[in-house]
């Protein structure tokens, strides 16, 4: 079953923050991040597995709570490079494959 | 370091032809994965191969197979082609057969006519 993400769309200032919500209805094992600008293909930005510690990737960072089971990404003095959509994956059990969540569209504006 | 490489990278197909699509992985990337990806929608898993295993298969039916090669490259074969199959075509490489880091290729993308 897909998670589910909050916001659909964001649209930030340079410098601004900005939080995208990743849920699910079933236990969960890692969740994964990454990002996909237009026309390219995703690119990884950290997992976080159960019982794990909360990741960092320069200005991004992001949250695993297991008994809400959600994440959530946090960037964090938003850069233009920053612009794309974030996509949330999820497995519950080793070996069988991500479900990816429907995506958030980031846009940084100058 | 090449990344992992898809070709060919556009097609159109009718429907009820069949469609292979080729996958090379990362250099040392024993494990290939397949994801469908719809215009709008996040990527849906297919299958994962590691070792020439499949370890892993998505909600696709059997019309859609895979298989990896001892290089560990992979190719993934669509029967019977549907418009609803028109979608982007990702294909994931990573060093370990649980579900770490992908990297992922630039896509196939399939038109069906």
């Amino acid at each position: 079953q897909q998670p589910v993400q909050s916001p659909q769309a964001v649209i930030l200032r340079e410098g601004e923050d900005a939080v995208i919500n990743c849920s699910s209805s079933k236990a969960l094992y890692s969740v994964h991040w990454y990002r996909q600008k237009h026309g390219e293909a995703p690119v990884f930005l950290m997992i976080l597995l159960k019982g794990g510690e909360q990741k960092g990737h320069e200005k991004i960072s992001a949250s695993f709570n297991e008994k809400k089971q959600q994440s959530s990404l946090y960037l964090t003095a938003s850069q233009l490079s920053y612009s794309g959509t974030y996509f949330c994956g999820t497995s519950k059990l080793v070996r069988i494959g991500l479900s990816f969540g429907a995506g958030t569209t980031v846009t940084v504006r100058a | 370091d090449a990344g992992v490489t898809q070709s060919p990278t556009h097609l159109i197909k009718t429907r009820g032809q069949h469609v292979t699509l080729r996958c090379s992985p990362i250099s040392g990337h024993k494990s290939v994965s397949w994801y469908q990806q719809v215009l709008g929608q996040g990527p849906q898993f297919i299958f994962q191969y590691y070792e020439k295993e499949e370890r892993g298969r998505g909600n696709f039916p059997d019309r859609f197979s895979a298989r990896q090669f001892p290089n560990y490259s992979s190719e993934l074969n669509v029967n019977a082609l549907l418009l609803g199959d028109s979608a982007l075509y990702l294909c994931a490489s990573s060093l370990r057969d649980d579900t770490g880091e992908l990297f992922f290729g630039e896509g196939s993308r399939l038109t069906v006519l």
